[in-house]
């Protein structure tokens, strides 16, 4: 199993431009979710999803879209980058049962620099 | 609204010693489930322990044990007999299942001492 992957590692964006992050799991996991890790904040949520099909917003949804086609990918859309979504981008996924203790599993993150 | 709270921006232990890292968190739910993620410089988060608010019982894995006070909503870490790969940010998370939202608390910077 490659587990929870990301891409790319790092990126470079201008102001305004538009990219995807890309993340996929092979675990079978009903969830995913994306965060952003800024110094003295922590890991933030951005947006989450259930299972295929199904979206919702977490604490910081403002200039990012998602959609969850099948279960295994949920990719993150900044539509118009500006430089306060400089950071570093963590995936996440899990099962939805309360035996597997929601444990998240998480990607590799993509440094983002938005200049 | 959850929120969890890690008061120690960054901490310090000499290797071999013991060191304790606070996390308290506020919810209304009765069951939940908290989490001990670690960040090394690698940027990779790693589960450490998790405990579900049901059982009384303190987690243990190896060398970290959590403090669990269910009234004082407290989830402390302690990491016995630390090791120089133990150096870390380390991260407290809460999960309830009614949300299906993670909180995580702003993360401790520990570093291990040789």
């Amino acid at each position: 199993n490659a587990g929870v992957t990301q891409t790319p590692k790092f990126q470079v964006l201008k102001t305004g431009q538009s990219m995807t992050l890309q993340c996929a799991q092979d675990m079978n996991h009903e969830y995913m979710s994306w965060y952003r890790q800024d110094p003295g904040m922590g890991l933030r949520l951005i947006h989450y999803s259930v299972g295929a099909g199904i979206t919702d917003q977490g604490e910081v949804p403002n200039g990012y879209n998602v959609s969850r086609s099948t279960t295994e990918d949920f990719p993150l859309r900044l539509l118009s980058a500006a430089p306060s979504q400089t950071s570093v981008y963590f995936c996440a996924s899990s099962y939805l049962d309360r035996y597997s203790t929601y444990e998240q599993y998480f990607g590799p993150g993509t440094r983002l620099t938005v200049t | 609204a959850q929120t969890v709270t890690q008061s120690q921006p960054e901490m310090s232990v000499q290797e071999a010693e013991t060191v304790t890292l606070s996390c308290t968190y506020d919810t209304s739910e009765s069951n939940y489930y908290l989490f001990w993620y670690k960040q090394p410089p690698s940027r990779q988060m790693i589960l450490v322990i998790r405990q579900e608010a049901y059982k009384q019982q303190n987690a243990t894995e190896n060398r970290f044990s959590v403090n669990f006070q269910k009234a004082a909503k407290s989830f402390s870490l302690k990491i016995s007999d630390s090791q120089l790969g133990d150096t870390a940010m380390y991260f407290c998370a809460f999960y309830t299942s009614g949300t299906y939202k993670y909180i995580f608390g702003t993360g401790t910077r520990l570093k291990v001492l040789a």
